[in-house]
């Protein structure tokens, strides 16, 4: 098994831009999520999923959108990247909600 | 909503000694889970230890083990015998166990420092 993985490792927008983080994980998850943690501080909630077609915010959901369309796969889109969004942001996985969540290695955004 | 405070922004020990981290948390549930998470440079987040509210035994792994004190709502991680290994940034975080949300809520961090 590869895990949680995503892509890019790291990414320079500038102000305005869209893109998308990939995140993946093979394990047959049910439950995935985007993080996002900045400079001293823990990890905060952007979006999770419960399931294929089902997605709810969490914490900080202003200015990213997310969808499930199968399993493996949770996308998180910036829709026009902002200088506030300069983050590290993690996706993480699980098989159900009381069992143990996973880590991808981390995307680096930098926005300009 | 529920809130996880790491009280030490830094901590250092000697390479075997023991150190504990302190976690408090803050919830109006009776069932949830607690976990210390490993950050080192890497930027990977490594579970160390996981402790279920509803079980009163302190988790142990390996060197690691947890106090767990719930009426205190208190949950410190003890590491015995440090290895240089061990220096990273740890997170503390809960989980609850009532709704579908997939949620974690993290402490701020410890930075350890591991001293040859």
């Amino acid at each position: 098994n590869a895990g949680v993985t995503q892509t890019p490792k790291f990414q320079v927008l500038k102000t305005g831009q869209s893109m998308t983080l990939q995140c993946a994980q093979d394990m047959n998850h049910e439950y995935m999520s985007w993080y996002r943690q900045d400079p001293g501080m823990g990890l905060r909630l952007i979006h999770y999923s419960v399931g294929a077609g089902i997605t709810d915010q969490g914490e900080v959901p202003n200015g990213y959108n997310v969808s499930r369309s199968t399993t493996e796969d949770f996308p998180l889109r910036l829709l026009s990247a902002a200088p506030s969004q300069t983050s590290v942001y993690f996706c993480a996985s699980s098989y159900s909600r009381t069992t143990t969540m996973f880590f991808g290695p981390g995307t680096r955004l930098t926005v300009l | 909503a529920q809130t996880v405070t790491q009280s030490q922004p830094e901590m250092s020990v000697q390479e075997a000694e023991t150190v504990t981290l302190s976690c408090t948390y803050d919830t109006s549930e009776s069932d949830y889970y607690l976990f210390w998470y490993k950050q080192p440079p890497s930027r990977q987040m490594i579970l160390v230890i996981r402790q279920e509210a509803y079980k009163q035994q302190n988790a142990t792994e390996n060197r690691f083990s947890v106090n767990f004190q719930k009426a205190a709502k208190s949950f410190s991680l003890k590491i015995s015998d440090s290895q240089l290994g061990d220096a990273a940034m740890y997170f503390c975080a809960y989980r609850t166990s009532y709704n579908a949300g997939n949620m974690l809520t993290f402490g701020g961090g410890t930075r350890l420092m591991v001293k040859p």
